[in-house]
């Protein structure tokens, strides 16, 4: 079975700029959550998405946004890109929104921002 | 306060040997659950280990064991029998019920490295 996918694996951008970050859940989970990993740190949490409602939102501005669509993929959307918006950018699924559901994560996508 | 906390930035262990990550979480959430990540330098976390905080047991999975104390507030992950393949960051995180989503707050990882 195919585990969680996202794209682009790595990208480039200038500062300003908007970036769309896509990803796929394992086949049978519902929900997606967002996360974003600068260097040297652990993951941070942007979003999740639970049957294409929003279930939670870390503590991110509003350049972030996101949204899942009817076969459970999902994209984040970051605007106004800044130098600190480099970083690995993590999905992750689980079936269902809470009650202990195990994570599992994508390869993550790349973002540089110069 | 940090709600995970890995207090050894770097391990390193001698191949075959045992070797223990430190892991502490700060929670007032009865209902919570912790978890192991390890993450290679290709980037994706892959989970290794849950201990939900009702469980009466320490999980076990394959070479890895979580040394769960509650009273501590320690979620230590124990690797047993170190492969050259072990070498990689190690995050333990924690997931709040009390929160109504699925978020898991990570610690600042542990870089494990397997000496041949």
């Amino acid at each position: 079975d195919a585990g969680v996918t996202q794209s682009p694996t790595h990208l480039i951008k200038t500062r300003g700029q908007q970036v769309t970050l896509r990803c796929s859940p394992i086949s049978g989970h519902k929900s997606v959550s967002w996360y974003q990993q600068v260097l040297g740190q652990g993951p941070q949490f942007i979003f999740q998405y639970y049957e294409k409602e929003e279930r939670g939102r870390g503590n991110f501005p509003d350049r972030f946004s996101a949204r899942q669509f009817p076969n459970y993929s999902s994209e984040l959307n970051v605007n106004a890109l800044l130098l600190g918006d480099s970083a690995l950018y993590l999905c992750a699924s689980s079936y269902r929104a809470t009650g202990g559901e195990t994570q599992y994560f994508g390869p993550g996508t790349r973002l540089l921002v110069l | 306060a940090q709600k995970i906390t890995q207090t050894q930035p770097g391990m390193f262990v001698q191949e075959k040997e045992a070797v223990t990550l430190d892991c502490t979480y700060d929670t007032s959430d009865p209902s919570y659950g912790l978890f192991w990540y390890k993450q290679p330098s290709s980037g994706e976390m892959i989970f290794l280990i849950y201990q939900g905080s009702y469980d009466q047991q320490n999980a076990t999975e394959g070479r890895y064991s979580l040394n769960f104390q509650k009273a501590r507030k320690s979620a230590n992950l124990v690797i047993s029998a170190s492969q050259l393949g072990d070498s990689a960051m190690y995050f333990c995180a924690m997931r709040e019920s009390g929160t109504g989503a699925n978020n898991l707050f990570f610690g600042t990882g542990t870089r494990l490295t397997v000496i041949p």
